[in-house]
This record gives C-alpha cells, structure tokens and sequence, in this order.
C-alpha cells in the first residue's frame, strides 16, 4: 500500500525555470492538497481539491498553479520559479471529512 | 484570518520527566489534529479531536481540547529518547475543503 508518493524527491532549478510536481494517492481519497514549509513557519496551504475536477486556492497561492484531471493525482506547478519559492512542499490527501491528512514523503526543492 | 500558536517552540528535557505543549487558536472550531514530524521526513497523524472535552491517549502521549478557551494540549509522560521530534497541531477552520491552519511546530529534545 502505497500511499501517498510525490514525485521527484529533490530538484534543483533555476530562476524562471518551469516544473510540475506530482502527487499521486491510491487510496481513492476526495480531498486533495499541497503545502509548502519553510523553517520556523509550520506547513501553508498553497491549493487544494474537494474532488476530481476541482481545484481552489489555499493561504499562499502567488505563484503556482495546480490540476486535477484524475480523482488519484494532484499536480503543483511553478511556471516561474522564484528563488522564495524554495522549500519543501508536501501533498496530503484526505478520505472525508473529520478524517486525519495523510502526508506524502516531501519533495525538496532548491530555486537557484 | 485563523491563527494557531504553540508554545513552547523548542522544548529540551530528561527522559523520565512530564511536560505539556500548548496548542492556542483564534477562531472557532472543534476540529484540532496532532502530528509528529520526524527530521527530514512526512508528517505523522497522532491525534484527531472532534468535540469539546475529547481526549484521546496513546502510549506516553496524551491528547485534550477546550473548545471554549480554543486550546489543545499535548501531554507527554515519562519521556523516552524515540519521542524526539517536532509536533504541530493543526486546526480545522470549518471552512470549504475541511482546511487546515499548523501551528509552528514544538521542536521536542529528549536527553538521556
């Protein structure tokens, strides 16, 4: 049983590079999100989804885009990145309400 | 704007000694979860707290919410070394998405 995997683990990018991380559940949850955490501030929501097909902004959203085509994935991505938007971003996923988030691995990434 | 504050920030203590985090938020709510980051790692479901007055436990660590003065503690009893972790607590603000608001995160040390 897989999770909650997010695909890569690290990255490196330039300023003004693109990229998309991916977030992949297999436990046929309806709730979707991705956060970002930076030293000192805890974990902000960037977007998140109540479903397939749906998407909505959370608390930081400047700068990211998100999809979800397919009710397992979760895409984030940066169309510019920025050196601020180095950090460590996790997807978590959520069968129902009053049900606990269920937190992928992170994927580190570092914006030169 | 839903604001969590936990306190202490950085707790260091001997092993076999008592100590409760404090988890305080602004906003209504009767939704309040635990979590445990190891470093370097994914978040950790502890605790879920859905009513005035819950209070679940497991092992060493106990878990309660006041709705009324919107304050959660963490207790831990006798701490062990493997209890070595950061701990947030986070809120849900009864909005859209079941969204959740971390708290900073308690940097828990337990010395031999």
């Amino acid at each position: 049983n897989a999770g909650v995997t997010q695909t890569p683990k690290f990255r490196v990018l330039k300023t003004g590079q693109s990229m998309t991380l991916l977030c992949a559940q297999d436990m046929n949850h309806e709730y979707m999100y991705w956060y970002r955490q930076d030293p000192g501030m805890g974990l902000r929501l960037i977007h998140y989804s109540v479903g397939e097909g749906t998407t909505a902004k959370g608390e930081v959203p400047d700068g990211y885009n998100v999809s979800r085509l397919k009710k397992q994935n979760f895409l984030l991505g940066l169309e510019s990145a920025a050196p601020s938007q180095t950090s460590v971003y996790f997807c978590a996923s959520m069968d129902r309400l009053n049900q606990p988030q269920h937190f992928g691995d992170g994927t580190r990434l570092s914006i030169l | 704007e839903l604001k969590v504050e936990q306190n202490p920030l950085f707790l260091s203590m001997q092993e076999g000694k008592n100590y409760t985090i404090y988890c305080n938020y602004s906003t209504t709510s009767d939704r309040l979860y635990w979590y445990r980051q190891d470093p370097g790692k994914s978040l950790e479901s502890l605790f879920v707290l859905l009513s005035n007055g819950a209070v679940k436990q497991e092992g060493r660590l106990m878990a309660s919410l006041d709705t009324k003065a919107r304050l959660s503690t963490l207790h831990i009893t006798a701490a062990v070394h493997d209890l070595s972790a950061t701990y947030f607590c986070a809120v849900d603000g009864l909005t859209s998405g079941s969204r959740l608001t971390f708290g900073e995160g308690t940097q828990l040390t337990v010395n031999p």
